[in-house]
């Protein structure tokens, strides 16, 4: 069945630091593919999403690109701020349009 | 901007007693979701609902029944709270199966 794997978290990094939070999954088929974050107090929000391979999505200065070979979707962020401290989750929608996530990756930025 | 109200931010009950969330939105999405959040399982889906008196079973029902009578109210009952049923209870809609998620806030469940 389909499935999403995050990498564990908390994941610590300084101010301006280059953040990576790696995501692959297990899916029949060509699924779309998300990426949610949930700031503290807070219900989750869209951050960017990609519907075919090689797509790039792109919000606020995050990045992930989907790919097929290697089953990934990684977020990436160039310079990361105190605010960007959340809780990441990765996930896709398959077939039956449900979505299936990941456990969820807290990112702790310190100024 | 599409608004998902959740009744209670924190709700506290004991073993047995039957309880009550709610999540109202001011759209008029068809798509309604009960969902639960715990540490290191992400989010798993409770029920859904697609339309007005229809509701389908997720991935963990056992335990939950929801009721959707309006357009804008989705209802998840614990007919019978149990200690494992504490958890973050999110709510959410989308307008259709393509439209991405929006939540409400949440509702942190501790049955004692």
């Amino acid at each position: 069945g389909n499935s999403v794997t995050q990498m564990e978290g908390p994941v610590t990094l300084s101010e301006e630091a280059f953040l990576t939070i790696n995501c692959t999954y297990t899916a029949t088929g060509y699924p779309s593919l998300f990426w949610y974050v949930q700031y503290p107090g807070e219900g989750l929000q869209l951050l960017l999403k990609a519907t075919k391979a090689d797509d790039k999505g792109s919000n606020k200065g995050f990045e992930a690109t989907y790919r097929k070979e290697t089953t990934s979707f990684h977020l990436e962020k160039g310079s990361v701020q105190v605010s960007d401290s959340a809780v990441y989750f990765c996930a896709l929608r398959g077939s039956n349009y449900q979505l299936i996530w990941g456990a969820g990756t807290k990112l702790i930025i310190k100024p | 901007d599409v608004k998902v109200t959740q009744s209670s931010r924190y709700l506290v009950k004991r073993t047995g007693e039957k309880v009550f969330l709610e999540c109202v939105q001011d759209m008029d999405h068809e798509n309604m979701f009960w969902y639960r959040q715990d540490p290191g399982l992400g989010l798993r889906l409770i029920y859904f609902s697609y339309d007005v008196k229809m509701k389908e079973k997720g991935d963990i029902p056992e335990g939950y029944s929801v009721s959707r009578e309006k357009k804008e109210r989705f209802s998840l009952i614990l007919e019978s709270a149990s200690t494992n049923q504490t958890s973050m209870y999110l709510c959410a809609n989308r307008p259709d199966s393509n439209s991405p998620l929006h939540f409400g806030n949440g509702t942190r469940l501790t049955v004692t």
